[in-house]
């Protein structure tokens, strides 16, 4: 059975600080994965994808990493701001084999507070 | 550019009532899907429109119809909703291939007592 699961379920941090989210799954055939930032009362919106052949990819002040080995991804933050407090979801995509639509599997979120 | 856009935001119903969900997208997508978010679980897919003309089950189909009305909207009807169905829905569309991302709606939150 595909799964997604994250860790921690919720964090806390001082502004200012670092921290790492973690999402292990279980996928296969895997497509990619890719990590949506979820503010309250609003929809996710993508932050960023990573296909097999990528191990790091940046977009900011968030850094995303993939082992596709251990099948394992996380999500880091650096010099957090009060605006990064969100629900952070990370979704596993099943490769599709050529069609237009690949399963997703949605992890349950890491909840986020970034406190001043 | 408005993106996806849901109606109603909030809702109440009473067990039996039955209701419409209205989601509208204006970047031309061909793909558009209907999700509810639990507390505590992920994002489960309802129904999906891979292009327009064509609707598919997902994992939770059960208690609900879905209508791709043209390519720009997708409705989801509850014909006799249940406290189970109490939950966040989440419209979202894509470009059709199975890298691209979700573009999500703000949701709609439904209460059925």
């Amino acid at each position: 059975k595909n799964q997604v699961e994250q860790s921690p379920q919720s964090l806390i941090i001082l502004e200012g600080k670092n921290c790492t989210l973690q999402c292990n799954y279980t996928v296969s055939p895997f497509s990619n994965l890719r990590w949506y930032k979820q503010d309250t009362g609003r929809g996710p919106v993508s932050l960023t994808i990573m296909t097999f052949s990528e191990n790091t990819k940046s977009n900011g002040r968030y850094t995303a990493t993939l082992d596709a080995d251990t099948k394992q991804s996380s999500l880091h933050i650096t010099a957090s701001q009060l605006s990064d407090s969100a629900s952070y979801i990370c979704v596993v995509a099943v490769d599709a084999g050529g069609t237009s639509y690949g399963k997703l599997t949605f992890g349950q979120g890491t909840i986020l507070t970034v406190h001043p | 550019n408005a993106g996806v856009t849901q109606t109603p935001k909030f809702q109440v119903l009473k067990t039996g009532q039955s209701m419409t969900l209205q989601c509208a997208q204006d970047m031309n997508h061909n793909s558009m899907y209907w999700y509810r978010q639990d507390p505590g679980m992920g994002l489960r897919l309802i129904y999906y429109s891979a292009s327009e003309g064509t609707t598919d089950k997902g994992e939770v189909p059960n208690g609900y119809n879905v209508s791709r009305l043209n390519k720009r909207e997708f409705s989801l009807r509850l014909e006799s909703a249940a406290p189970s169905q109490t939950s966040v829905y989440f419209c979202a569309s894509r470009e059709g291939f199975s890298g691209a991302p979700l573009h999500f709606g703000n949701g709609t939150r439904l209460t059925v007592t």
